[in-house]
């Protein structure tokens, strides 16, 4: 079965620090991968995705991730993280062959402290 | 900006009550889902519709859940007879197509007493 794993449950920084939240992905095929973010309050908004093409996508708000096909991984990073990056942020991968079904981490809360 | 826009925000209910989770998803878009994430977990998949169908569901969408898009617009979750267990952070998502990126509502807290 299809699984998602995030390393970091709860990840605290100060402004202007690096990040990097690991996901690892288990699914032999072609896969789509998402970052999501929620901000409190708010809903799911995507952060960014891999479909094909470069592995290194950037998103919103400064983020980007990288695809790597042999570790299975699709990792969050942001060179200088921001208050208002507090935030969940969720992994979540798209199974060629489903018919609809997002497999979500469990998630990582992220608080930056100003 | 389209948006996928859920009713009610928050929700109380008895144990063994019915409740109906409202969505109306992104209006040109063809698939449409419900997640949820009960508190502290991850967010798990409910089930999928596509072309006024299921096309897929998990093992949690048991007989006491059932969706309905009853007039091109709405998309409801009906939970027959809530329990405890069913408290949680229910999500609707829309998407153009499958496998794309899915736009979610801001969710329903859905609270069984």
């Amino acid at each position: 079965a299809q699984s998602v794993s995030q390393h970091n449950h709860h990840v605290i920084l100060s402004e202007a620090a690096s990040l990097e939240l690991g996901c690892n992905y288990s699914y032999g095929g072609t896969v789509n991968l998402f970052w999501y973010v929620q901000y409190p309050g708010q809903h799911l908004q995507l952060l960014l995705k891999y479909f094909s093409g470069d592995p290194l996508v950037k998103g919103i708000k400064g983020f980007e991730a990288e695809f790597i096909k042999s570790k299975f991984s699709f990792n969050l990073r942001k060179p200088s993280v921001q208050w208002s990056d507090t935030a969940e942020y969720f992994c979540a991968v798209w199974g060629s062959g489903n018919t609809g079904k997002l497999i979500f981490g469990q998630g990582t809360t992220l608080q930056v402290k100003p | 900006e389209p948006e996928v826009t859920q009713t009610p925000s928050h929700q109380v209910t008895q144990m063994g009550q019915e409740v109906i989770l409202r969505c109306v998803p992104i209006s040109n878009h063809l698939y449409f889902y419900w997640y949820r994430q009960i508190l502290g977990q991850k967010v798990e998949f409910l089930v999928s519709f596509y072309n006024n169908e299921i096309s897929e569901k998990s093992e949690i969408f048991d007989d006491q859940f059932s969706v309905e898009r009853p007039d091109g617009s709405n998309f409801t979750l009906k939970i027959r007879s809530t329990k405890l267990e069913d408290s949680a952070m229910y999500f609707c998502a829309s998407s153009r197509q499958g496998e794309t990126e899915a736009f979610f509502g801001q969710g329903t807290r859905l609270t069984v007493v």
